[in-house]
């Protein structure tokens, strides 16, 4: 089973250029999101989306764009990078409507010089 | 707004020593309740979890308690290992979405 998928798993970019970090899930769940995760600050949630056609800002969504054109994929995009946006970012998705857990890619690390 | 409050660590065990991770929480209604474990390098994966009160979630020898009369869920395993070593996040959500983190609590076991 492939869960989350999450690519590309590390990236290095320059101050301003652009990137779009891939997710994909092949358990038909409703709800995906988007974290990062820096030293000290747990896990913040960027974007989510309850489901194709549908996203929502989380607590920190500046700096990132975000689609869901169908129910698998929801990519982050970051327009113009800045070093504040080096992080680990992960994919989480889960099934709506009952206690269901969330699950997770695997991350992808970003840094931005 | 809902919220999780977690002891930070760090949390420096003896192999074989008792665990507690206490974590609490801020909820309208009746959230689910979760423990993510994070190895190293890893993503976060799911250890146990609890979905109205009084349930207990266990796995690996990990166990919680929902205790909505005092709105806790805390971690609790009666003899850690070296490869318990990780950080673990407690977490509540809401029909399976609309999740929110504590900001986890490492936890290091020696031999």
């Amino acid at each position: 089973n492939a869960g989350v998928t999450q690519t590309p798993k590390f990236q290095v970019l320059k101050t301003g250029q652009s990137m779009t970090l891939q997710c994909a899930q092949d358990m038909n769940h409703e709800y995906m999101s988007w974290y990062r995760q820096d030293p000290g600050m747990g896990l913040r949630l960027i974007h989510y989306s309850v489901g194709a056609g549908i996203t929502d800002q989380g607590e920190v969504p500046n700096g990132y764009n975000v689609s869901r054109s169908t129910t698998e994929d929801f990519p982050l995009r970051l327009l113009s990078a800045a070093p504040s946006q080096t992080s680990v970012y992960f994919c989480a998705s889960s099934r709506t409507g009952d206690a269901g857990e969330l699950f997770f890619g695997e991350g992808s690390r970003l840094t931005v010089l | 707004g809902n919220s999780v409050t977690q002891m930070e660590g760090p949390v420096t065990l003896s192999e074989e020593a008792f665990l507690t991770i206490n974590c609490t929480y801020t909820a309208t209604g009746y959230p689910s309740l979760f423990w993510y474990v994070q190895y190293p390098g890893e993503g976060l994966q799911l250890l146990l979890k609890a979905t109205k009160a009084d349930d207990k979630g266990s796995n690996k020898g990990f166990e919680a308690t929902y205790r909505k009369e005092t709105t806790s869920f805390h971690l609790e395993k009666g003899s850690v290992q070296v490869s318990d070593s990780a950080v673990y996040f407690c977490a509540l959500s809401r029909y399976g979405q609309n999740f929110v983190f504590g900001p986890g609590t490492r936890l290091s076991v020696l031999p």
